[in-house]
């Protein structure tokens, strides 16, 4: 079972600020890692899918980096807004020989914009 | 990308039945997961979906509990059997269009045991 770390658990940011959440994972066997946003009674939506090290990925104010030999990606919210208020999990998978394994979920940030 | 759509959505039953989830995807994908979410807890992979064979479980799922089928490319159903209330949860159904690429998920059926 791969453990995979989110941090923080929770986060309250006022509108306009800029934020950056955490999350760590084995390095050994990485094949990549996603980023998801998840919105109650949603689907989890897919952010990023990021593959090398020192990969660095942005979609509109938001944004991610990975650091494979260390097992850690950030993703930074820039200028955070209320429609950003969500649970932002990330997954790592593992290279199986086969390809890639199912995805392992952190339990996520919770992320709360204030107006 | 792919829709991945789910049914029911949500759904109380008693404890000792079973319920059967379907999962139905918009597009050819060459992978489907099922995951469950407990209160609190992370989302957890149930198990592979294979087209035309076993699914492949992860360590403390099993298929007597967890019957799943996958005729074709595009669709598969979940069976949670004999429930207890452990076993609400969400529990979302997931695509991926090939090994390195992204992966969808549904919207999640809400389950409630009493």
């Amino acid at each position: 079972i791969l453990n995979v770390e989110q941090s923080p658990q929770s986060l309250h940011v006022q509108e306009g600020d800029s934020t950056n959440f955490t999350c760590s994972f084995p390095s050994s066997n990485f094949y990549a890692l996603h980023w998801y946003r998840w919105e109650t009674a949603k689907s989890p939506e897919a952010l990023f899918v990021m593959t090398l090290n020192g990969d660095e990925k942005k979609k509109g104010r938001i944004s991610a980096t990975l650091n494979t030999k260390e097992g850690y990606s950030y993703l930074y919210i820039k200028g955070s807004q209320p429609e950003d208020s969500a649970t932002y999990l990330c997954a790592p998978s593992m290279y199986s020989g086969g390809g890639a394994d199912g995805l392992t979920f952190g339990k996520g940030t919770h992320l709360i914009i204030q107006p | 990308s792919a829709v991945i759509s789910q049914k029911p959505s949500r759904d109380i039953c008693q404890r000792g039945t079973s319920l059967t989830i379907q999962c139905q995807v918009d597009s050819q994908v060459t992978m489907m997961f099922w995951y469950r979410q407990q209160p609190g807890q992370s989302l957890t992979l149930i198990a592979t979906a294979n087209q035309g064979s076993e699914a492949t479980y992860e360590s403390g799922f099993v298929i007597d509990k967890f019957p799943i089928s996958r005729p074709n490319l595009t669709f598969s159903t979940l069976t949670v059997s004999n429930m207890s209330p452990e076993d609400s949860s969400i529990y979302l159904c997931s695509g991926r269009l090939a090994v390195d690429n992204e992966q969808f998920f549904g919207p999640g059926t809400r389950l409630t045991v009493l």
